[in-house]
């Protein structure tokens, strides 16, 4: 079944920890992206990549980081240093080329504090 | 850099009601404009796309055409229902496969 697949669905992070959360496609794209989303605000981009081993910060990347080893795979780690990590954070992917291409989400990782 | 302006939420309809959301954009080059829509406690979901000036989307019954003259990308549908009770988000992209620019949404409740 194709599509991009985002676990855990919901994650509890305590003070000072450091999670990850899994973002997997088996869309064969080339770029993936991770948004933050919150009440009233819109989707807030935090990183993306549009190749292996190569990603750019978005808008607010301070307190994440991320990593592109493999094409199927964008993961995002929330760090210690992000101060309110409460969240719906949603990954997506786009393939081809040219700006008329689809981007395509998952369903959504909600991240709470404890 | 590139912006999409949408009307304030939240709009309550009744159902068979008109509906119409505004979204006007800022590009310095020839993007492609989007709809996309967010039903409860999941991802986005594209709605319809036009690629260039004059193109007309298409989907589920609603529309939006491209406006190059204006800077807009209104959606319209002519008679909603209960269903169709989600946020609603346009966005544009410029070039490749750069991430798309996202408008604020707009949260549409739908009243049998």
């Amino acid at each position: 079944d194709g599509g991009i697949t985002q676990s855990p669905k919901y994650l509890f992070r305590k003070e000072g920890q450091n999670v990850t959360l899994s973002c997997e496609q088996n869309l064969n794209h080339d770029a993936m992206y991770w948004y933050r989303q919150d009440p009233g605000q819109g989707l807030r981009l935090i990183y993306y990549s549009q190749i292996v081993n190569d990603f750019q910060k978005g808008d607010i990347a301070e307190g994440y980081s991320v990593s592109r080893e493999k094409k199927e795979s964008f993961p995002l780690t929330v760090t210690s240093a992000q101060k309110n990590p409460t969240a719906f954070y949603l990954c997506a992917t786009s393939g081809g080329d040219g700006a008329k291409n689809i981007q395509y989400f998952g369903a959504g990782t909600r991240l709470s504090v404890l | 850099g590139d912006s999409v302006t949408q009307m304030e939420g939240p709009v309550t309809l009744s159902e068979e009601a008109f509906l119409t959301i505004n979204c006007t954009y800022t590009a310095t080059g020839y993007p492609s404009l989007f709809w996309y829509v967010q039903y409860p406690g999941e991802g986005l979901q594209l709605l319809l796309k036009a690629t260039k000036a004059d193109d007309k989307g298409s989907n589920k019954g609603f529309e939006a055409t491209y406006r190059k003259e204006t800077t807009s990308f209104h959606l319209e549908k002519g008679s909603v229902q209960v269903s169709d009770s989600a946020v609603y988000f346009c966005a544009l992209r410029d070039s490749g496969n750069t991430p798309l620019v996202f408008g604020k949404g707009t949260r549409l409740s739908v009243i049998a």
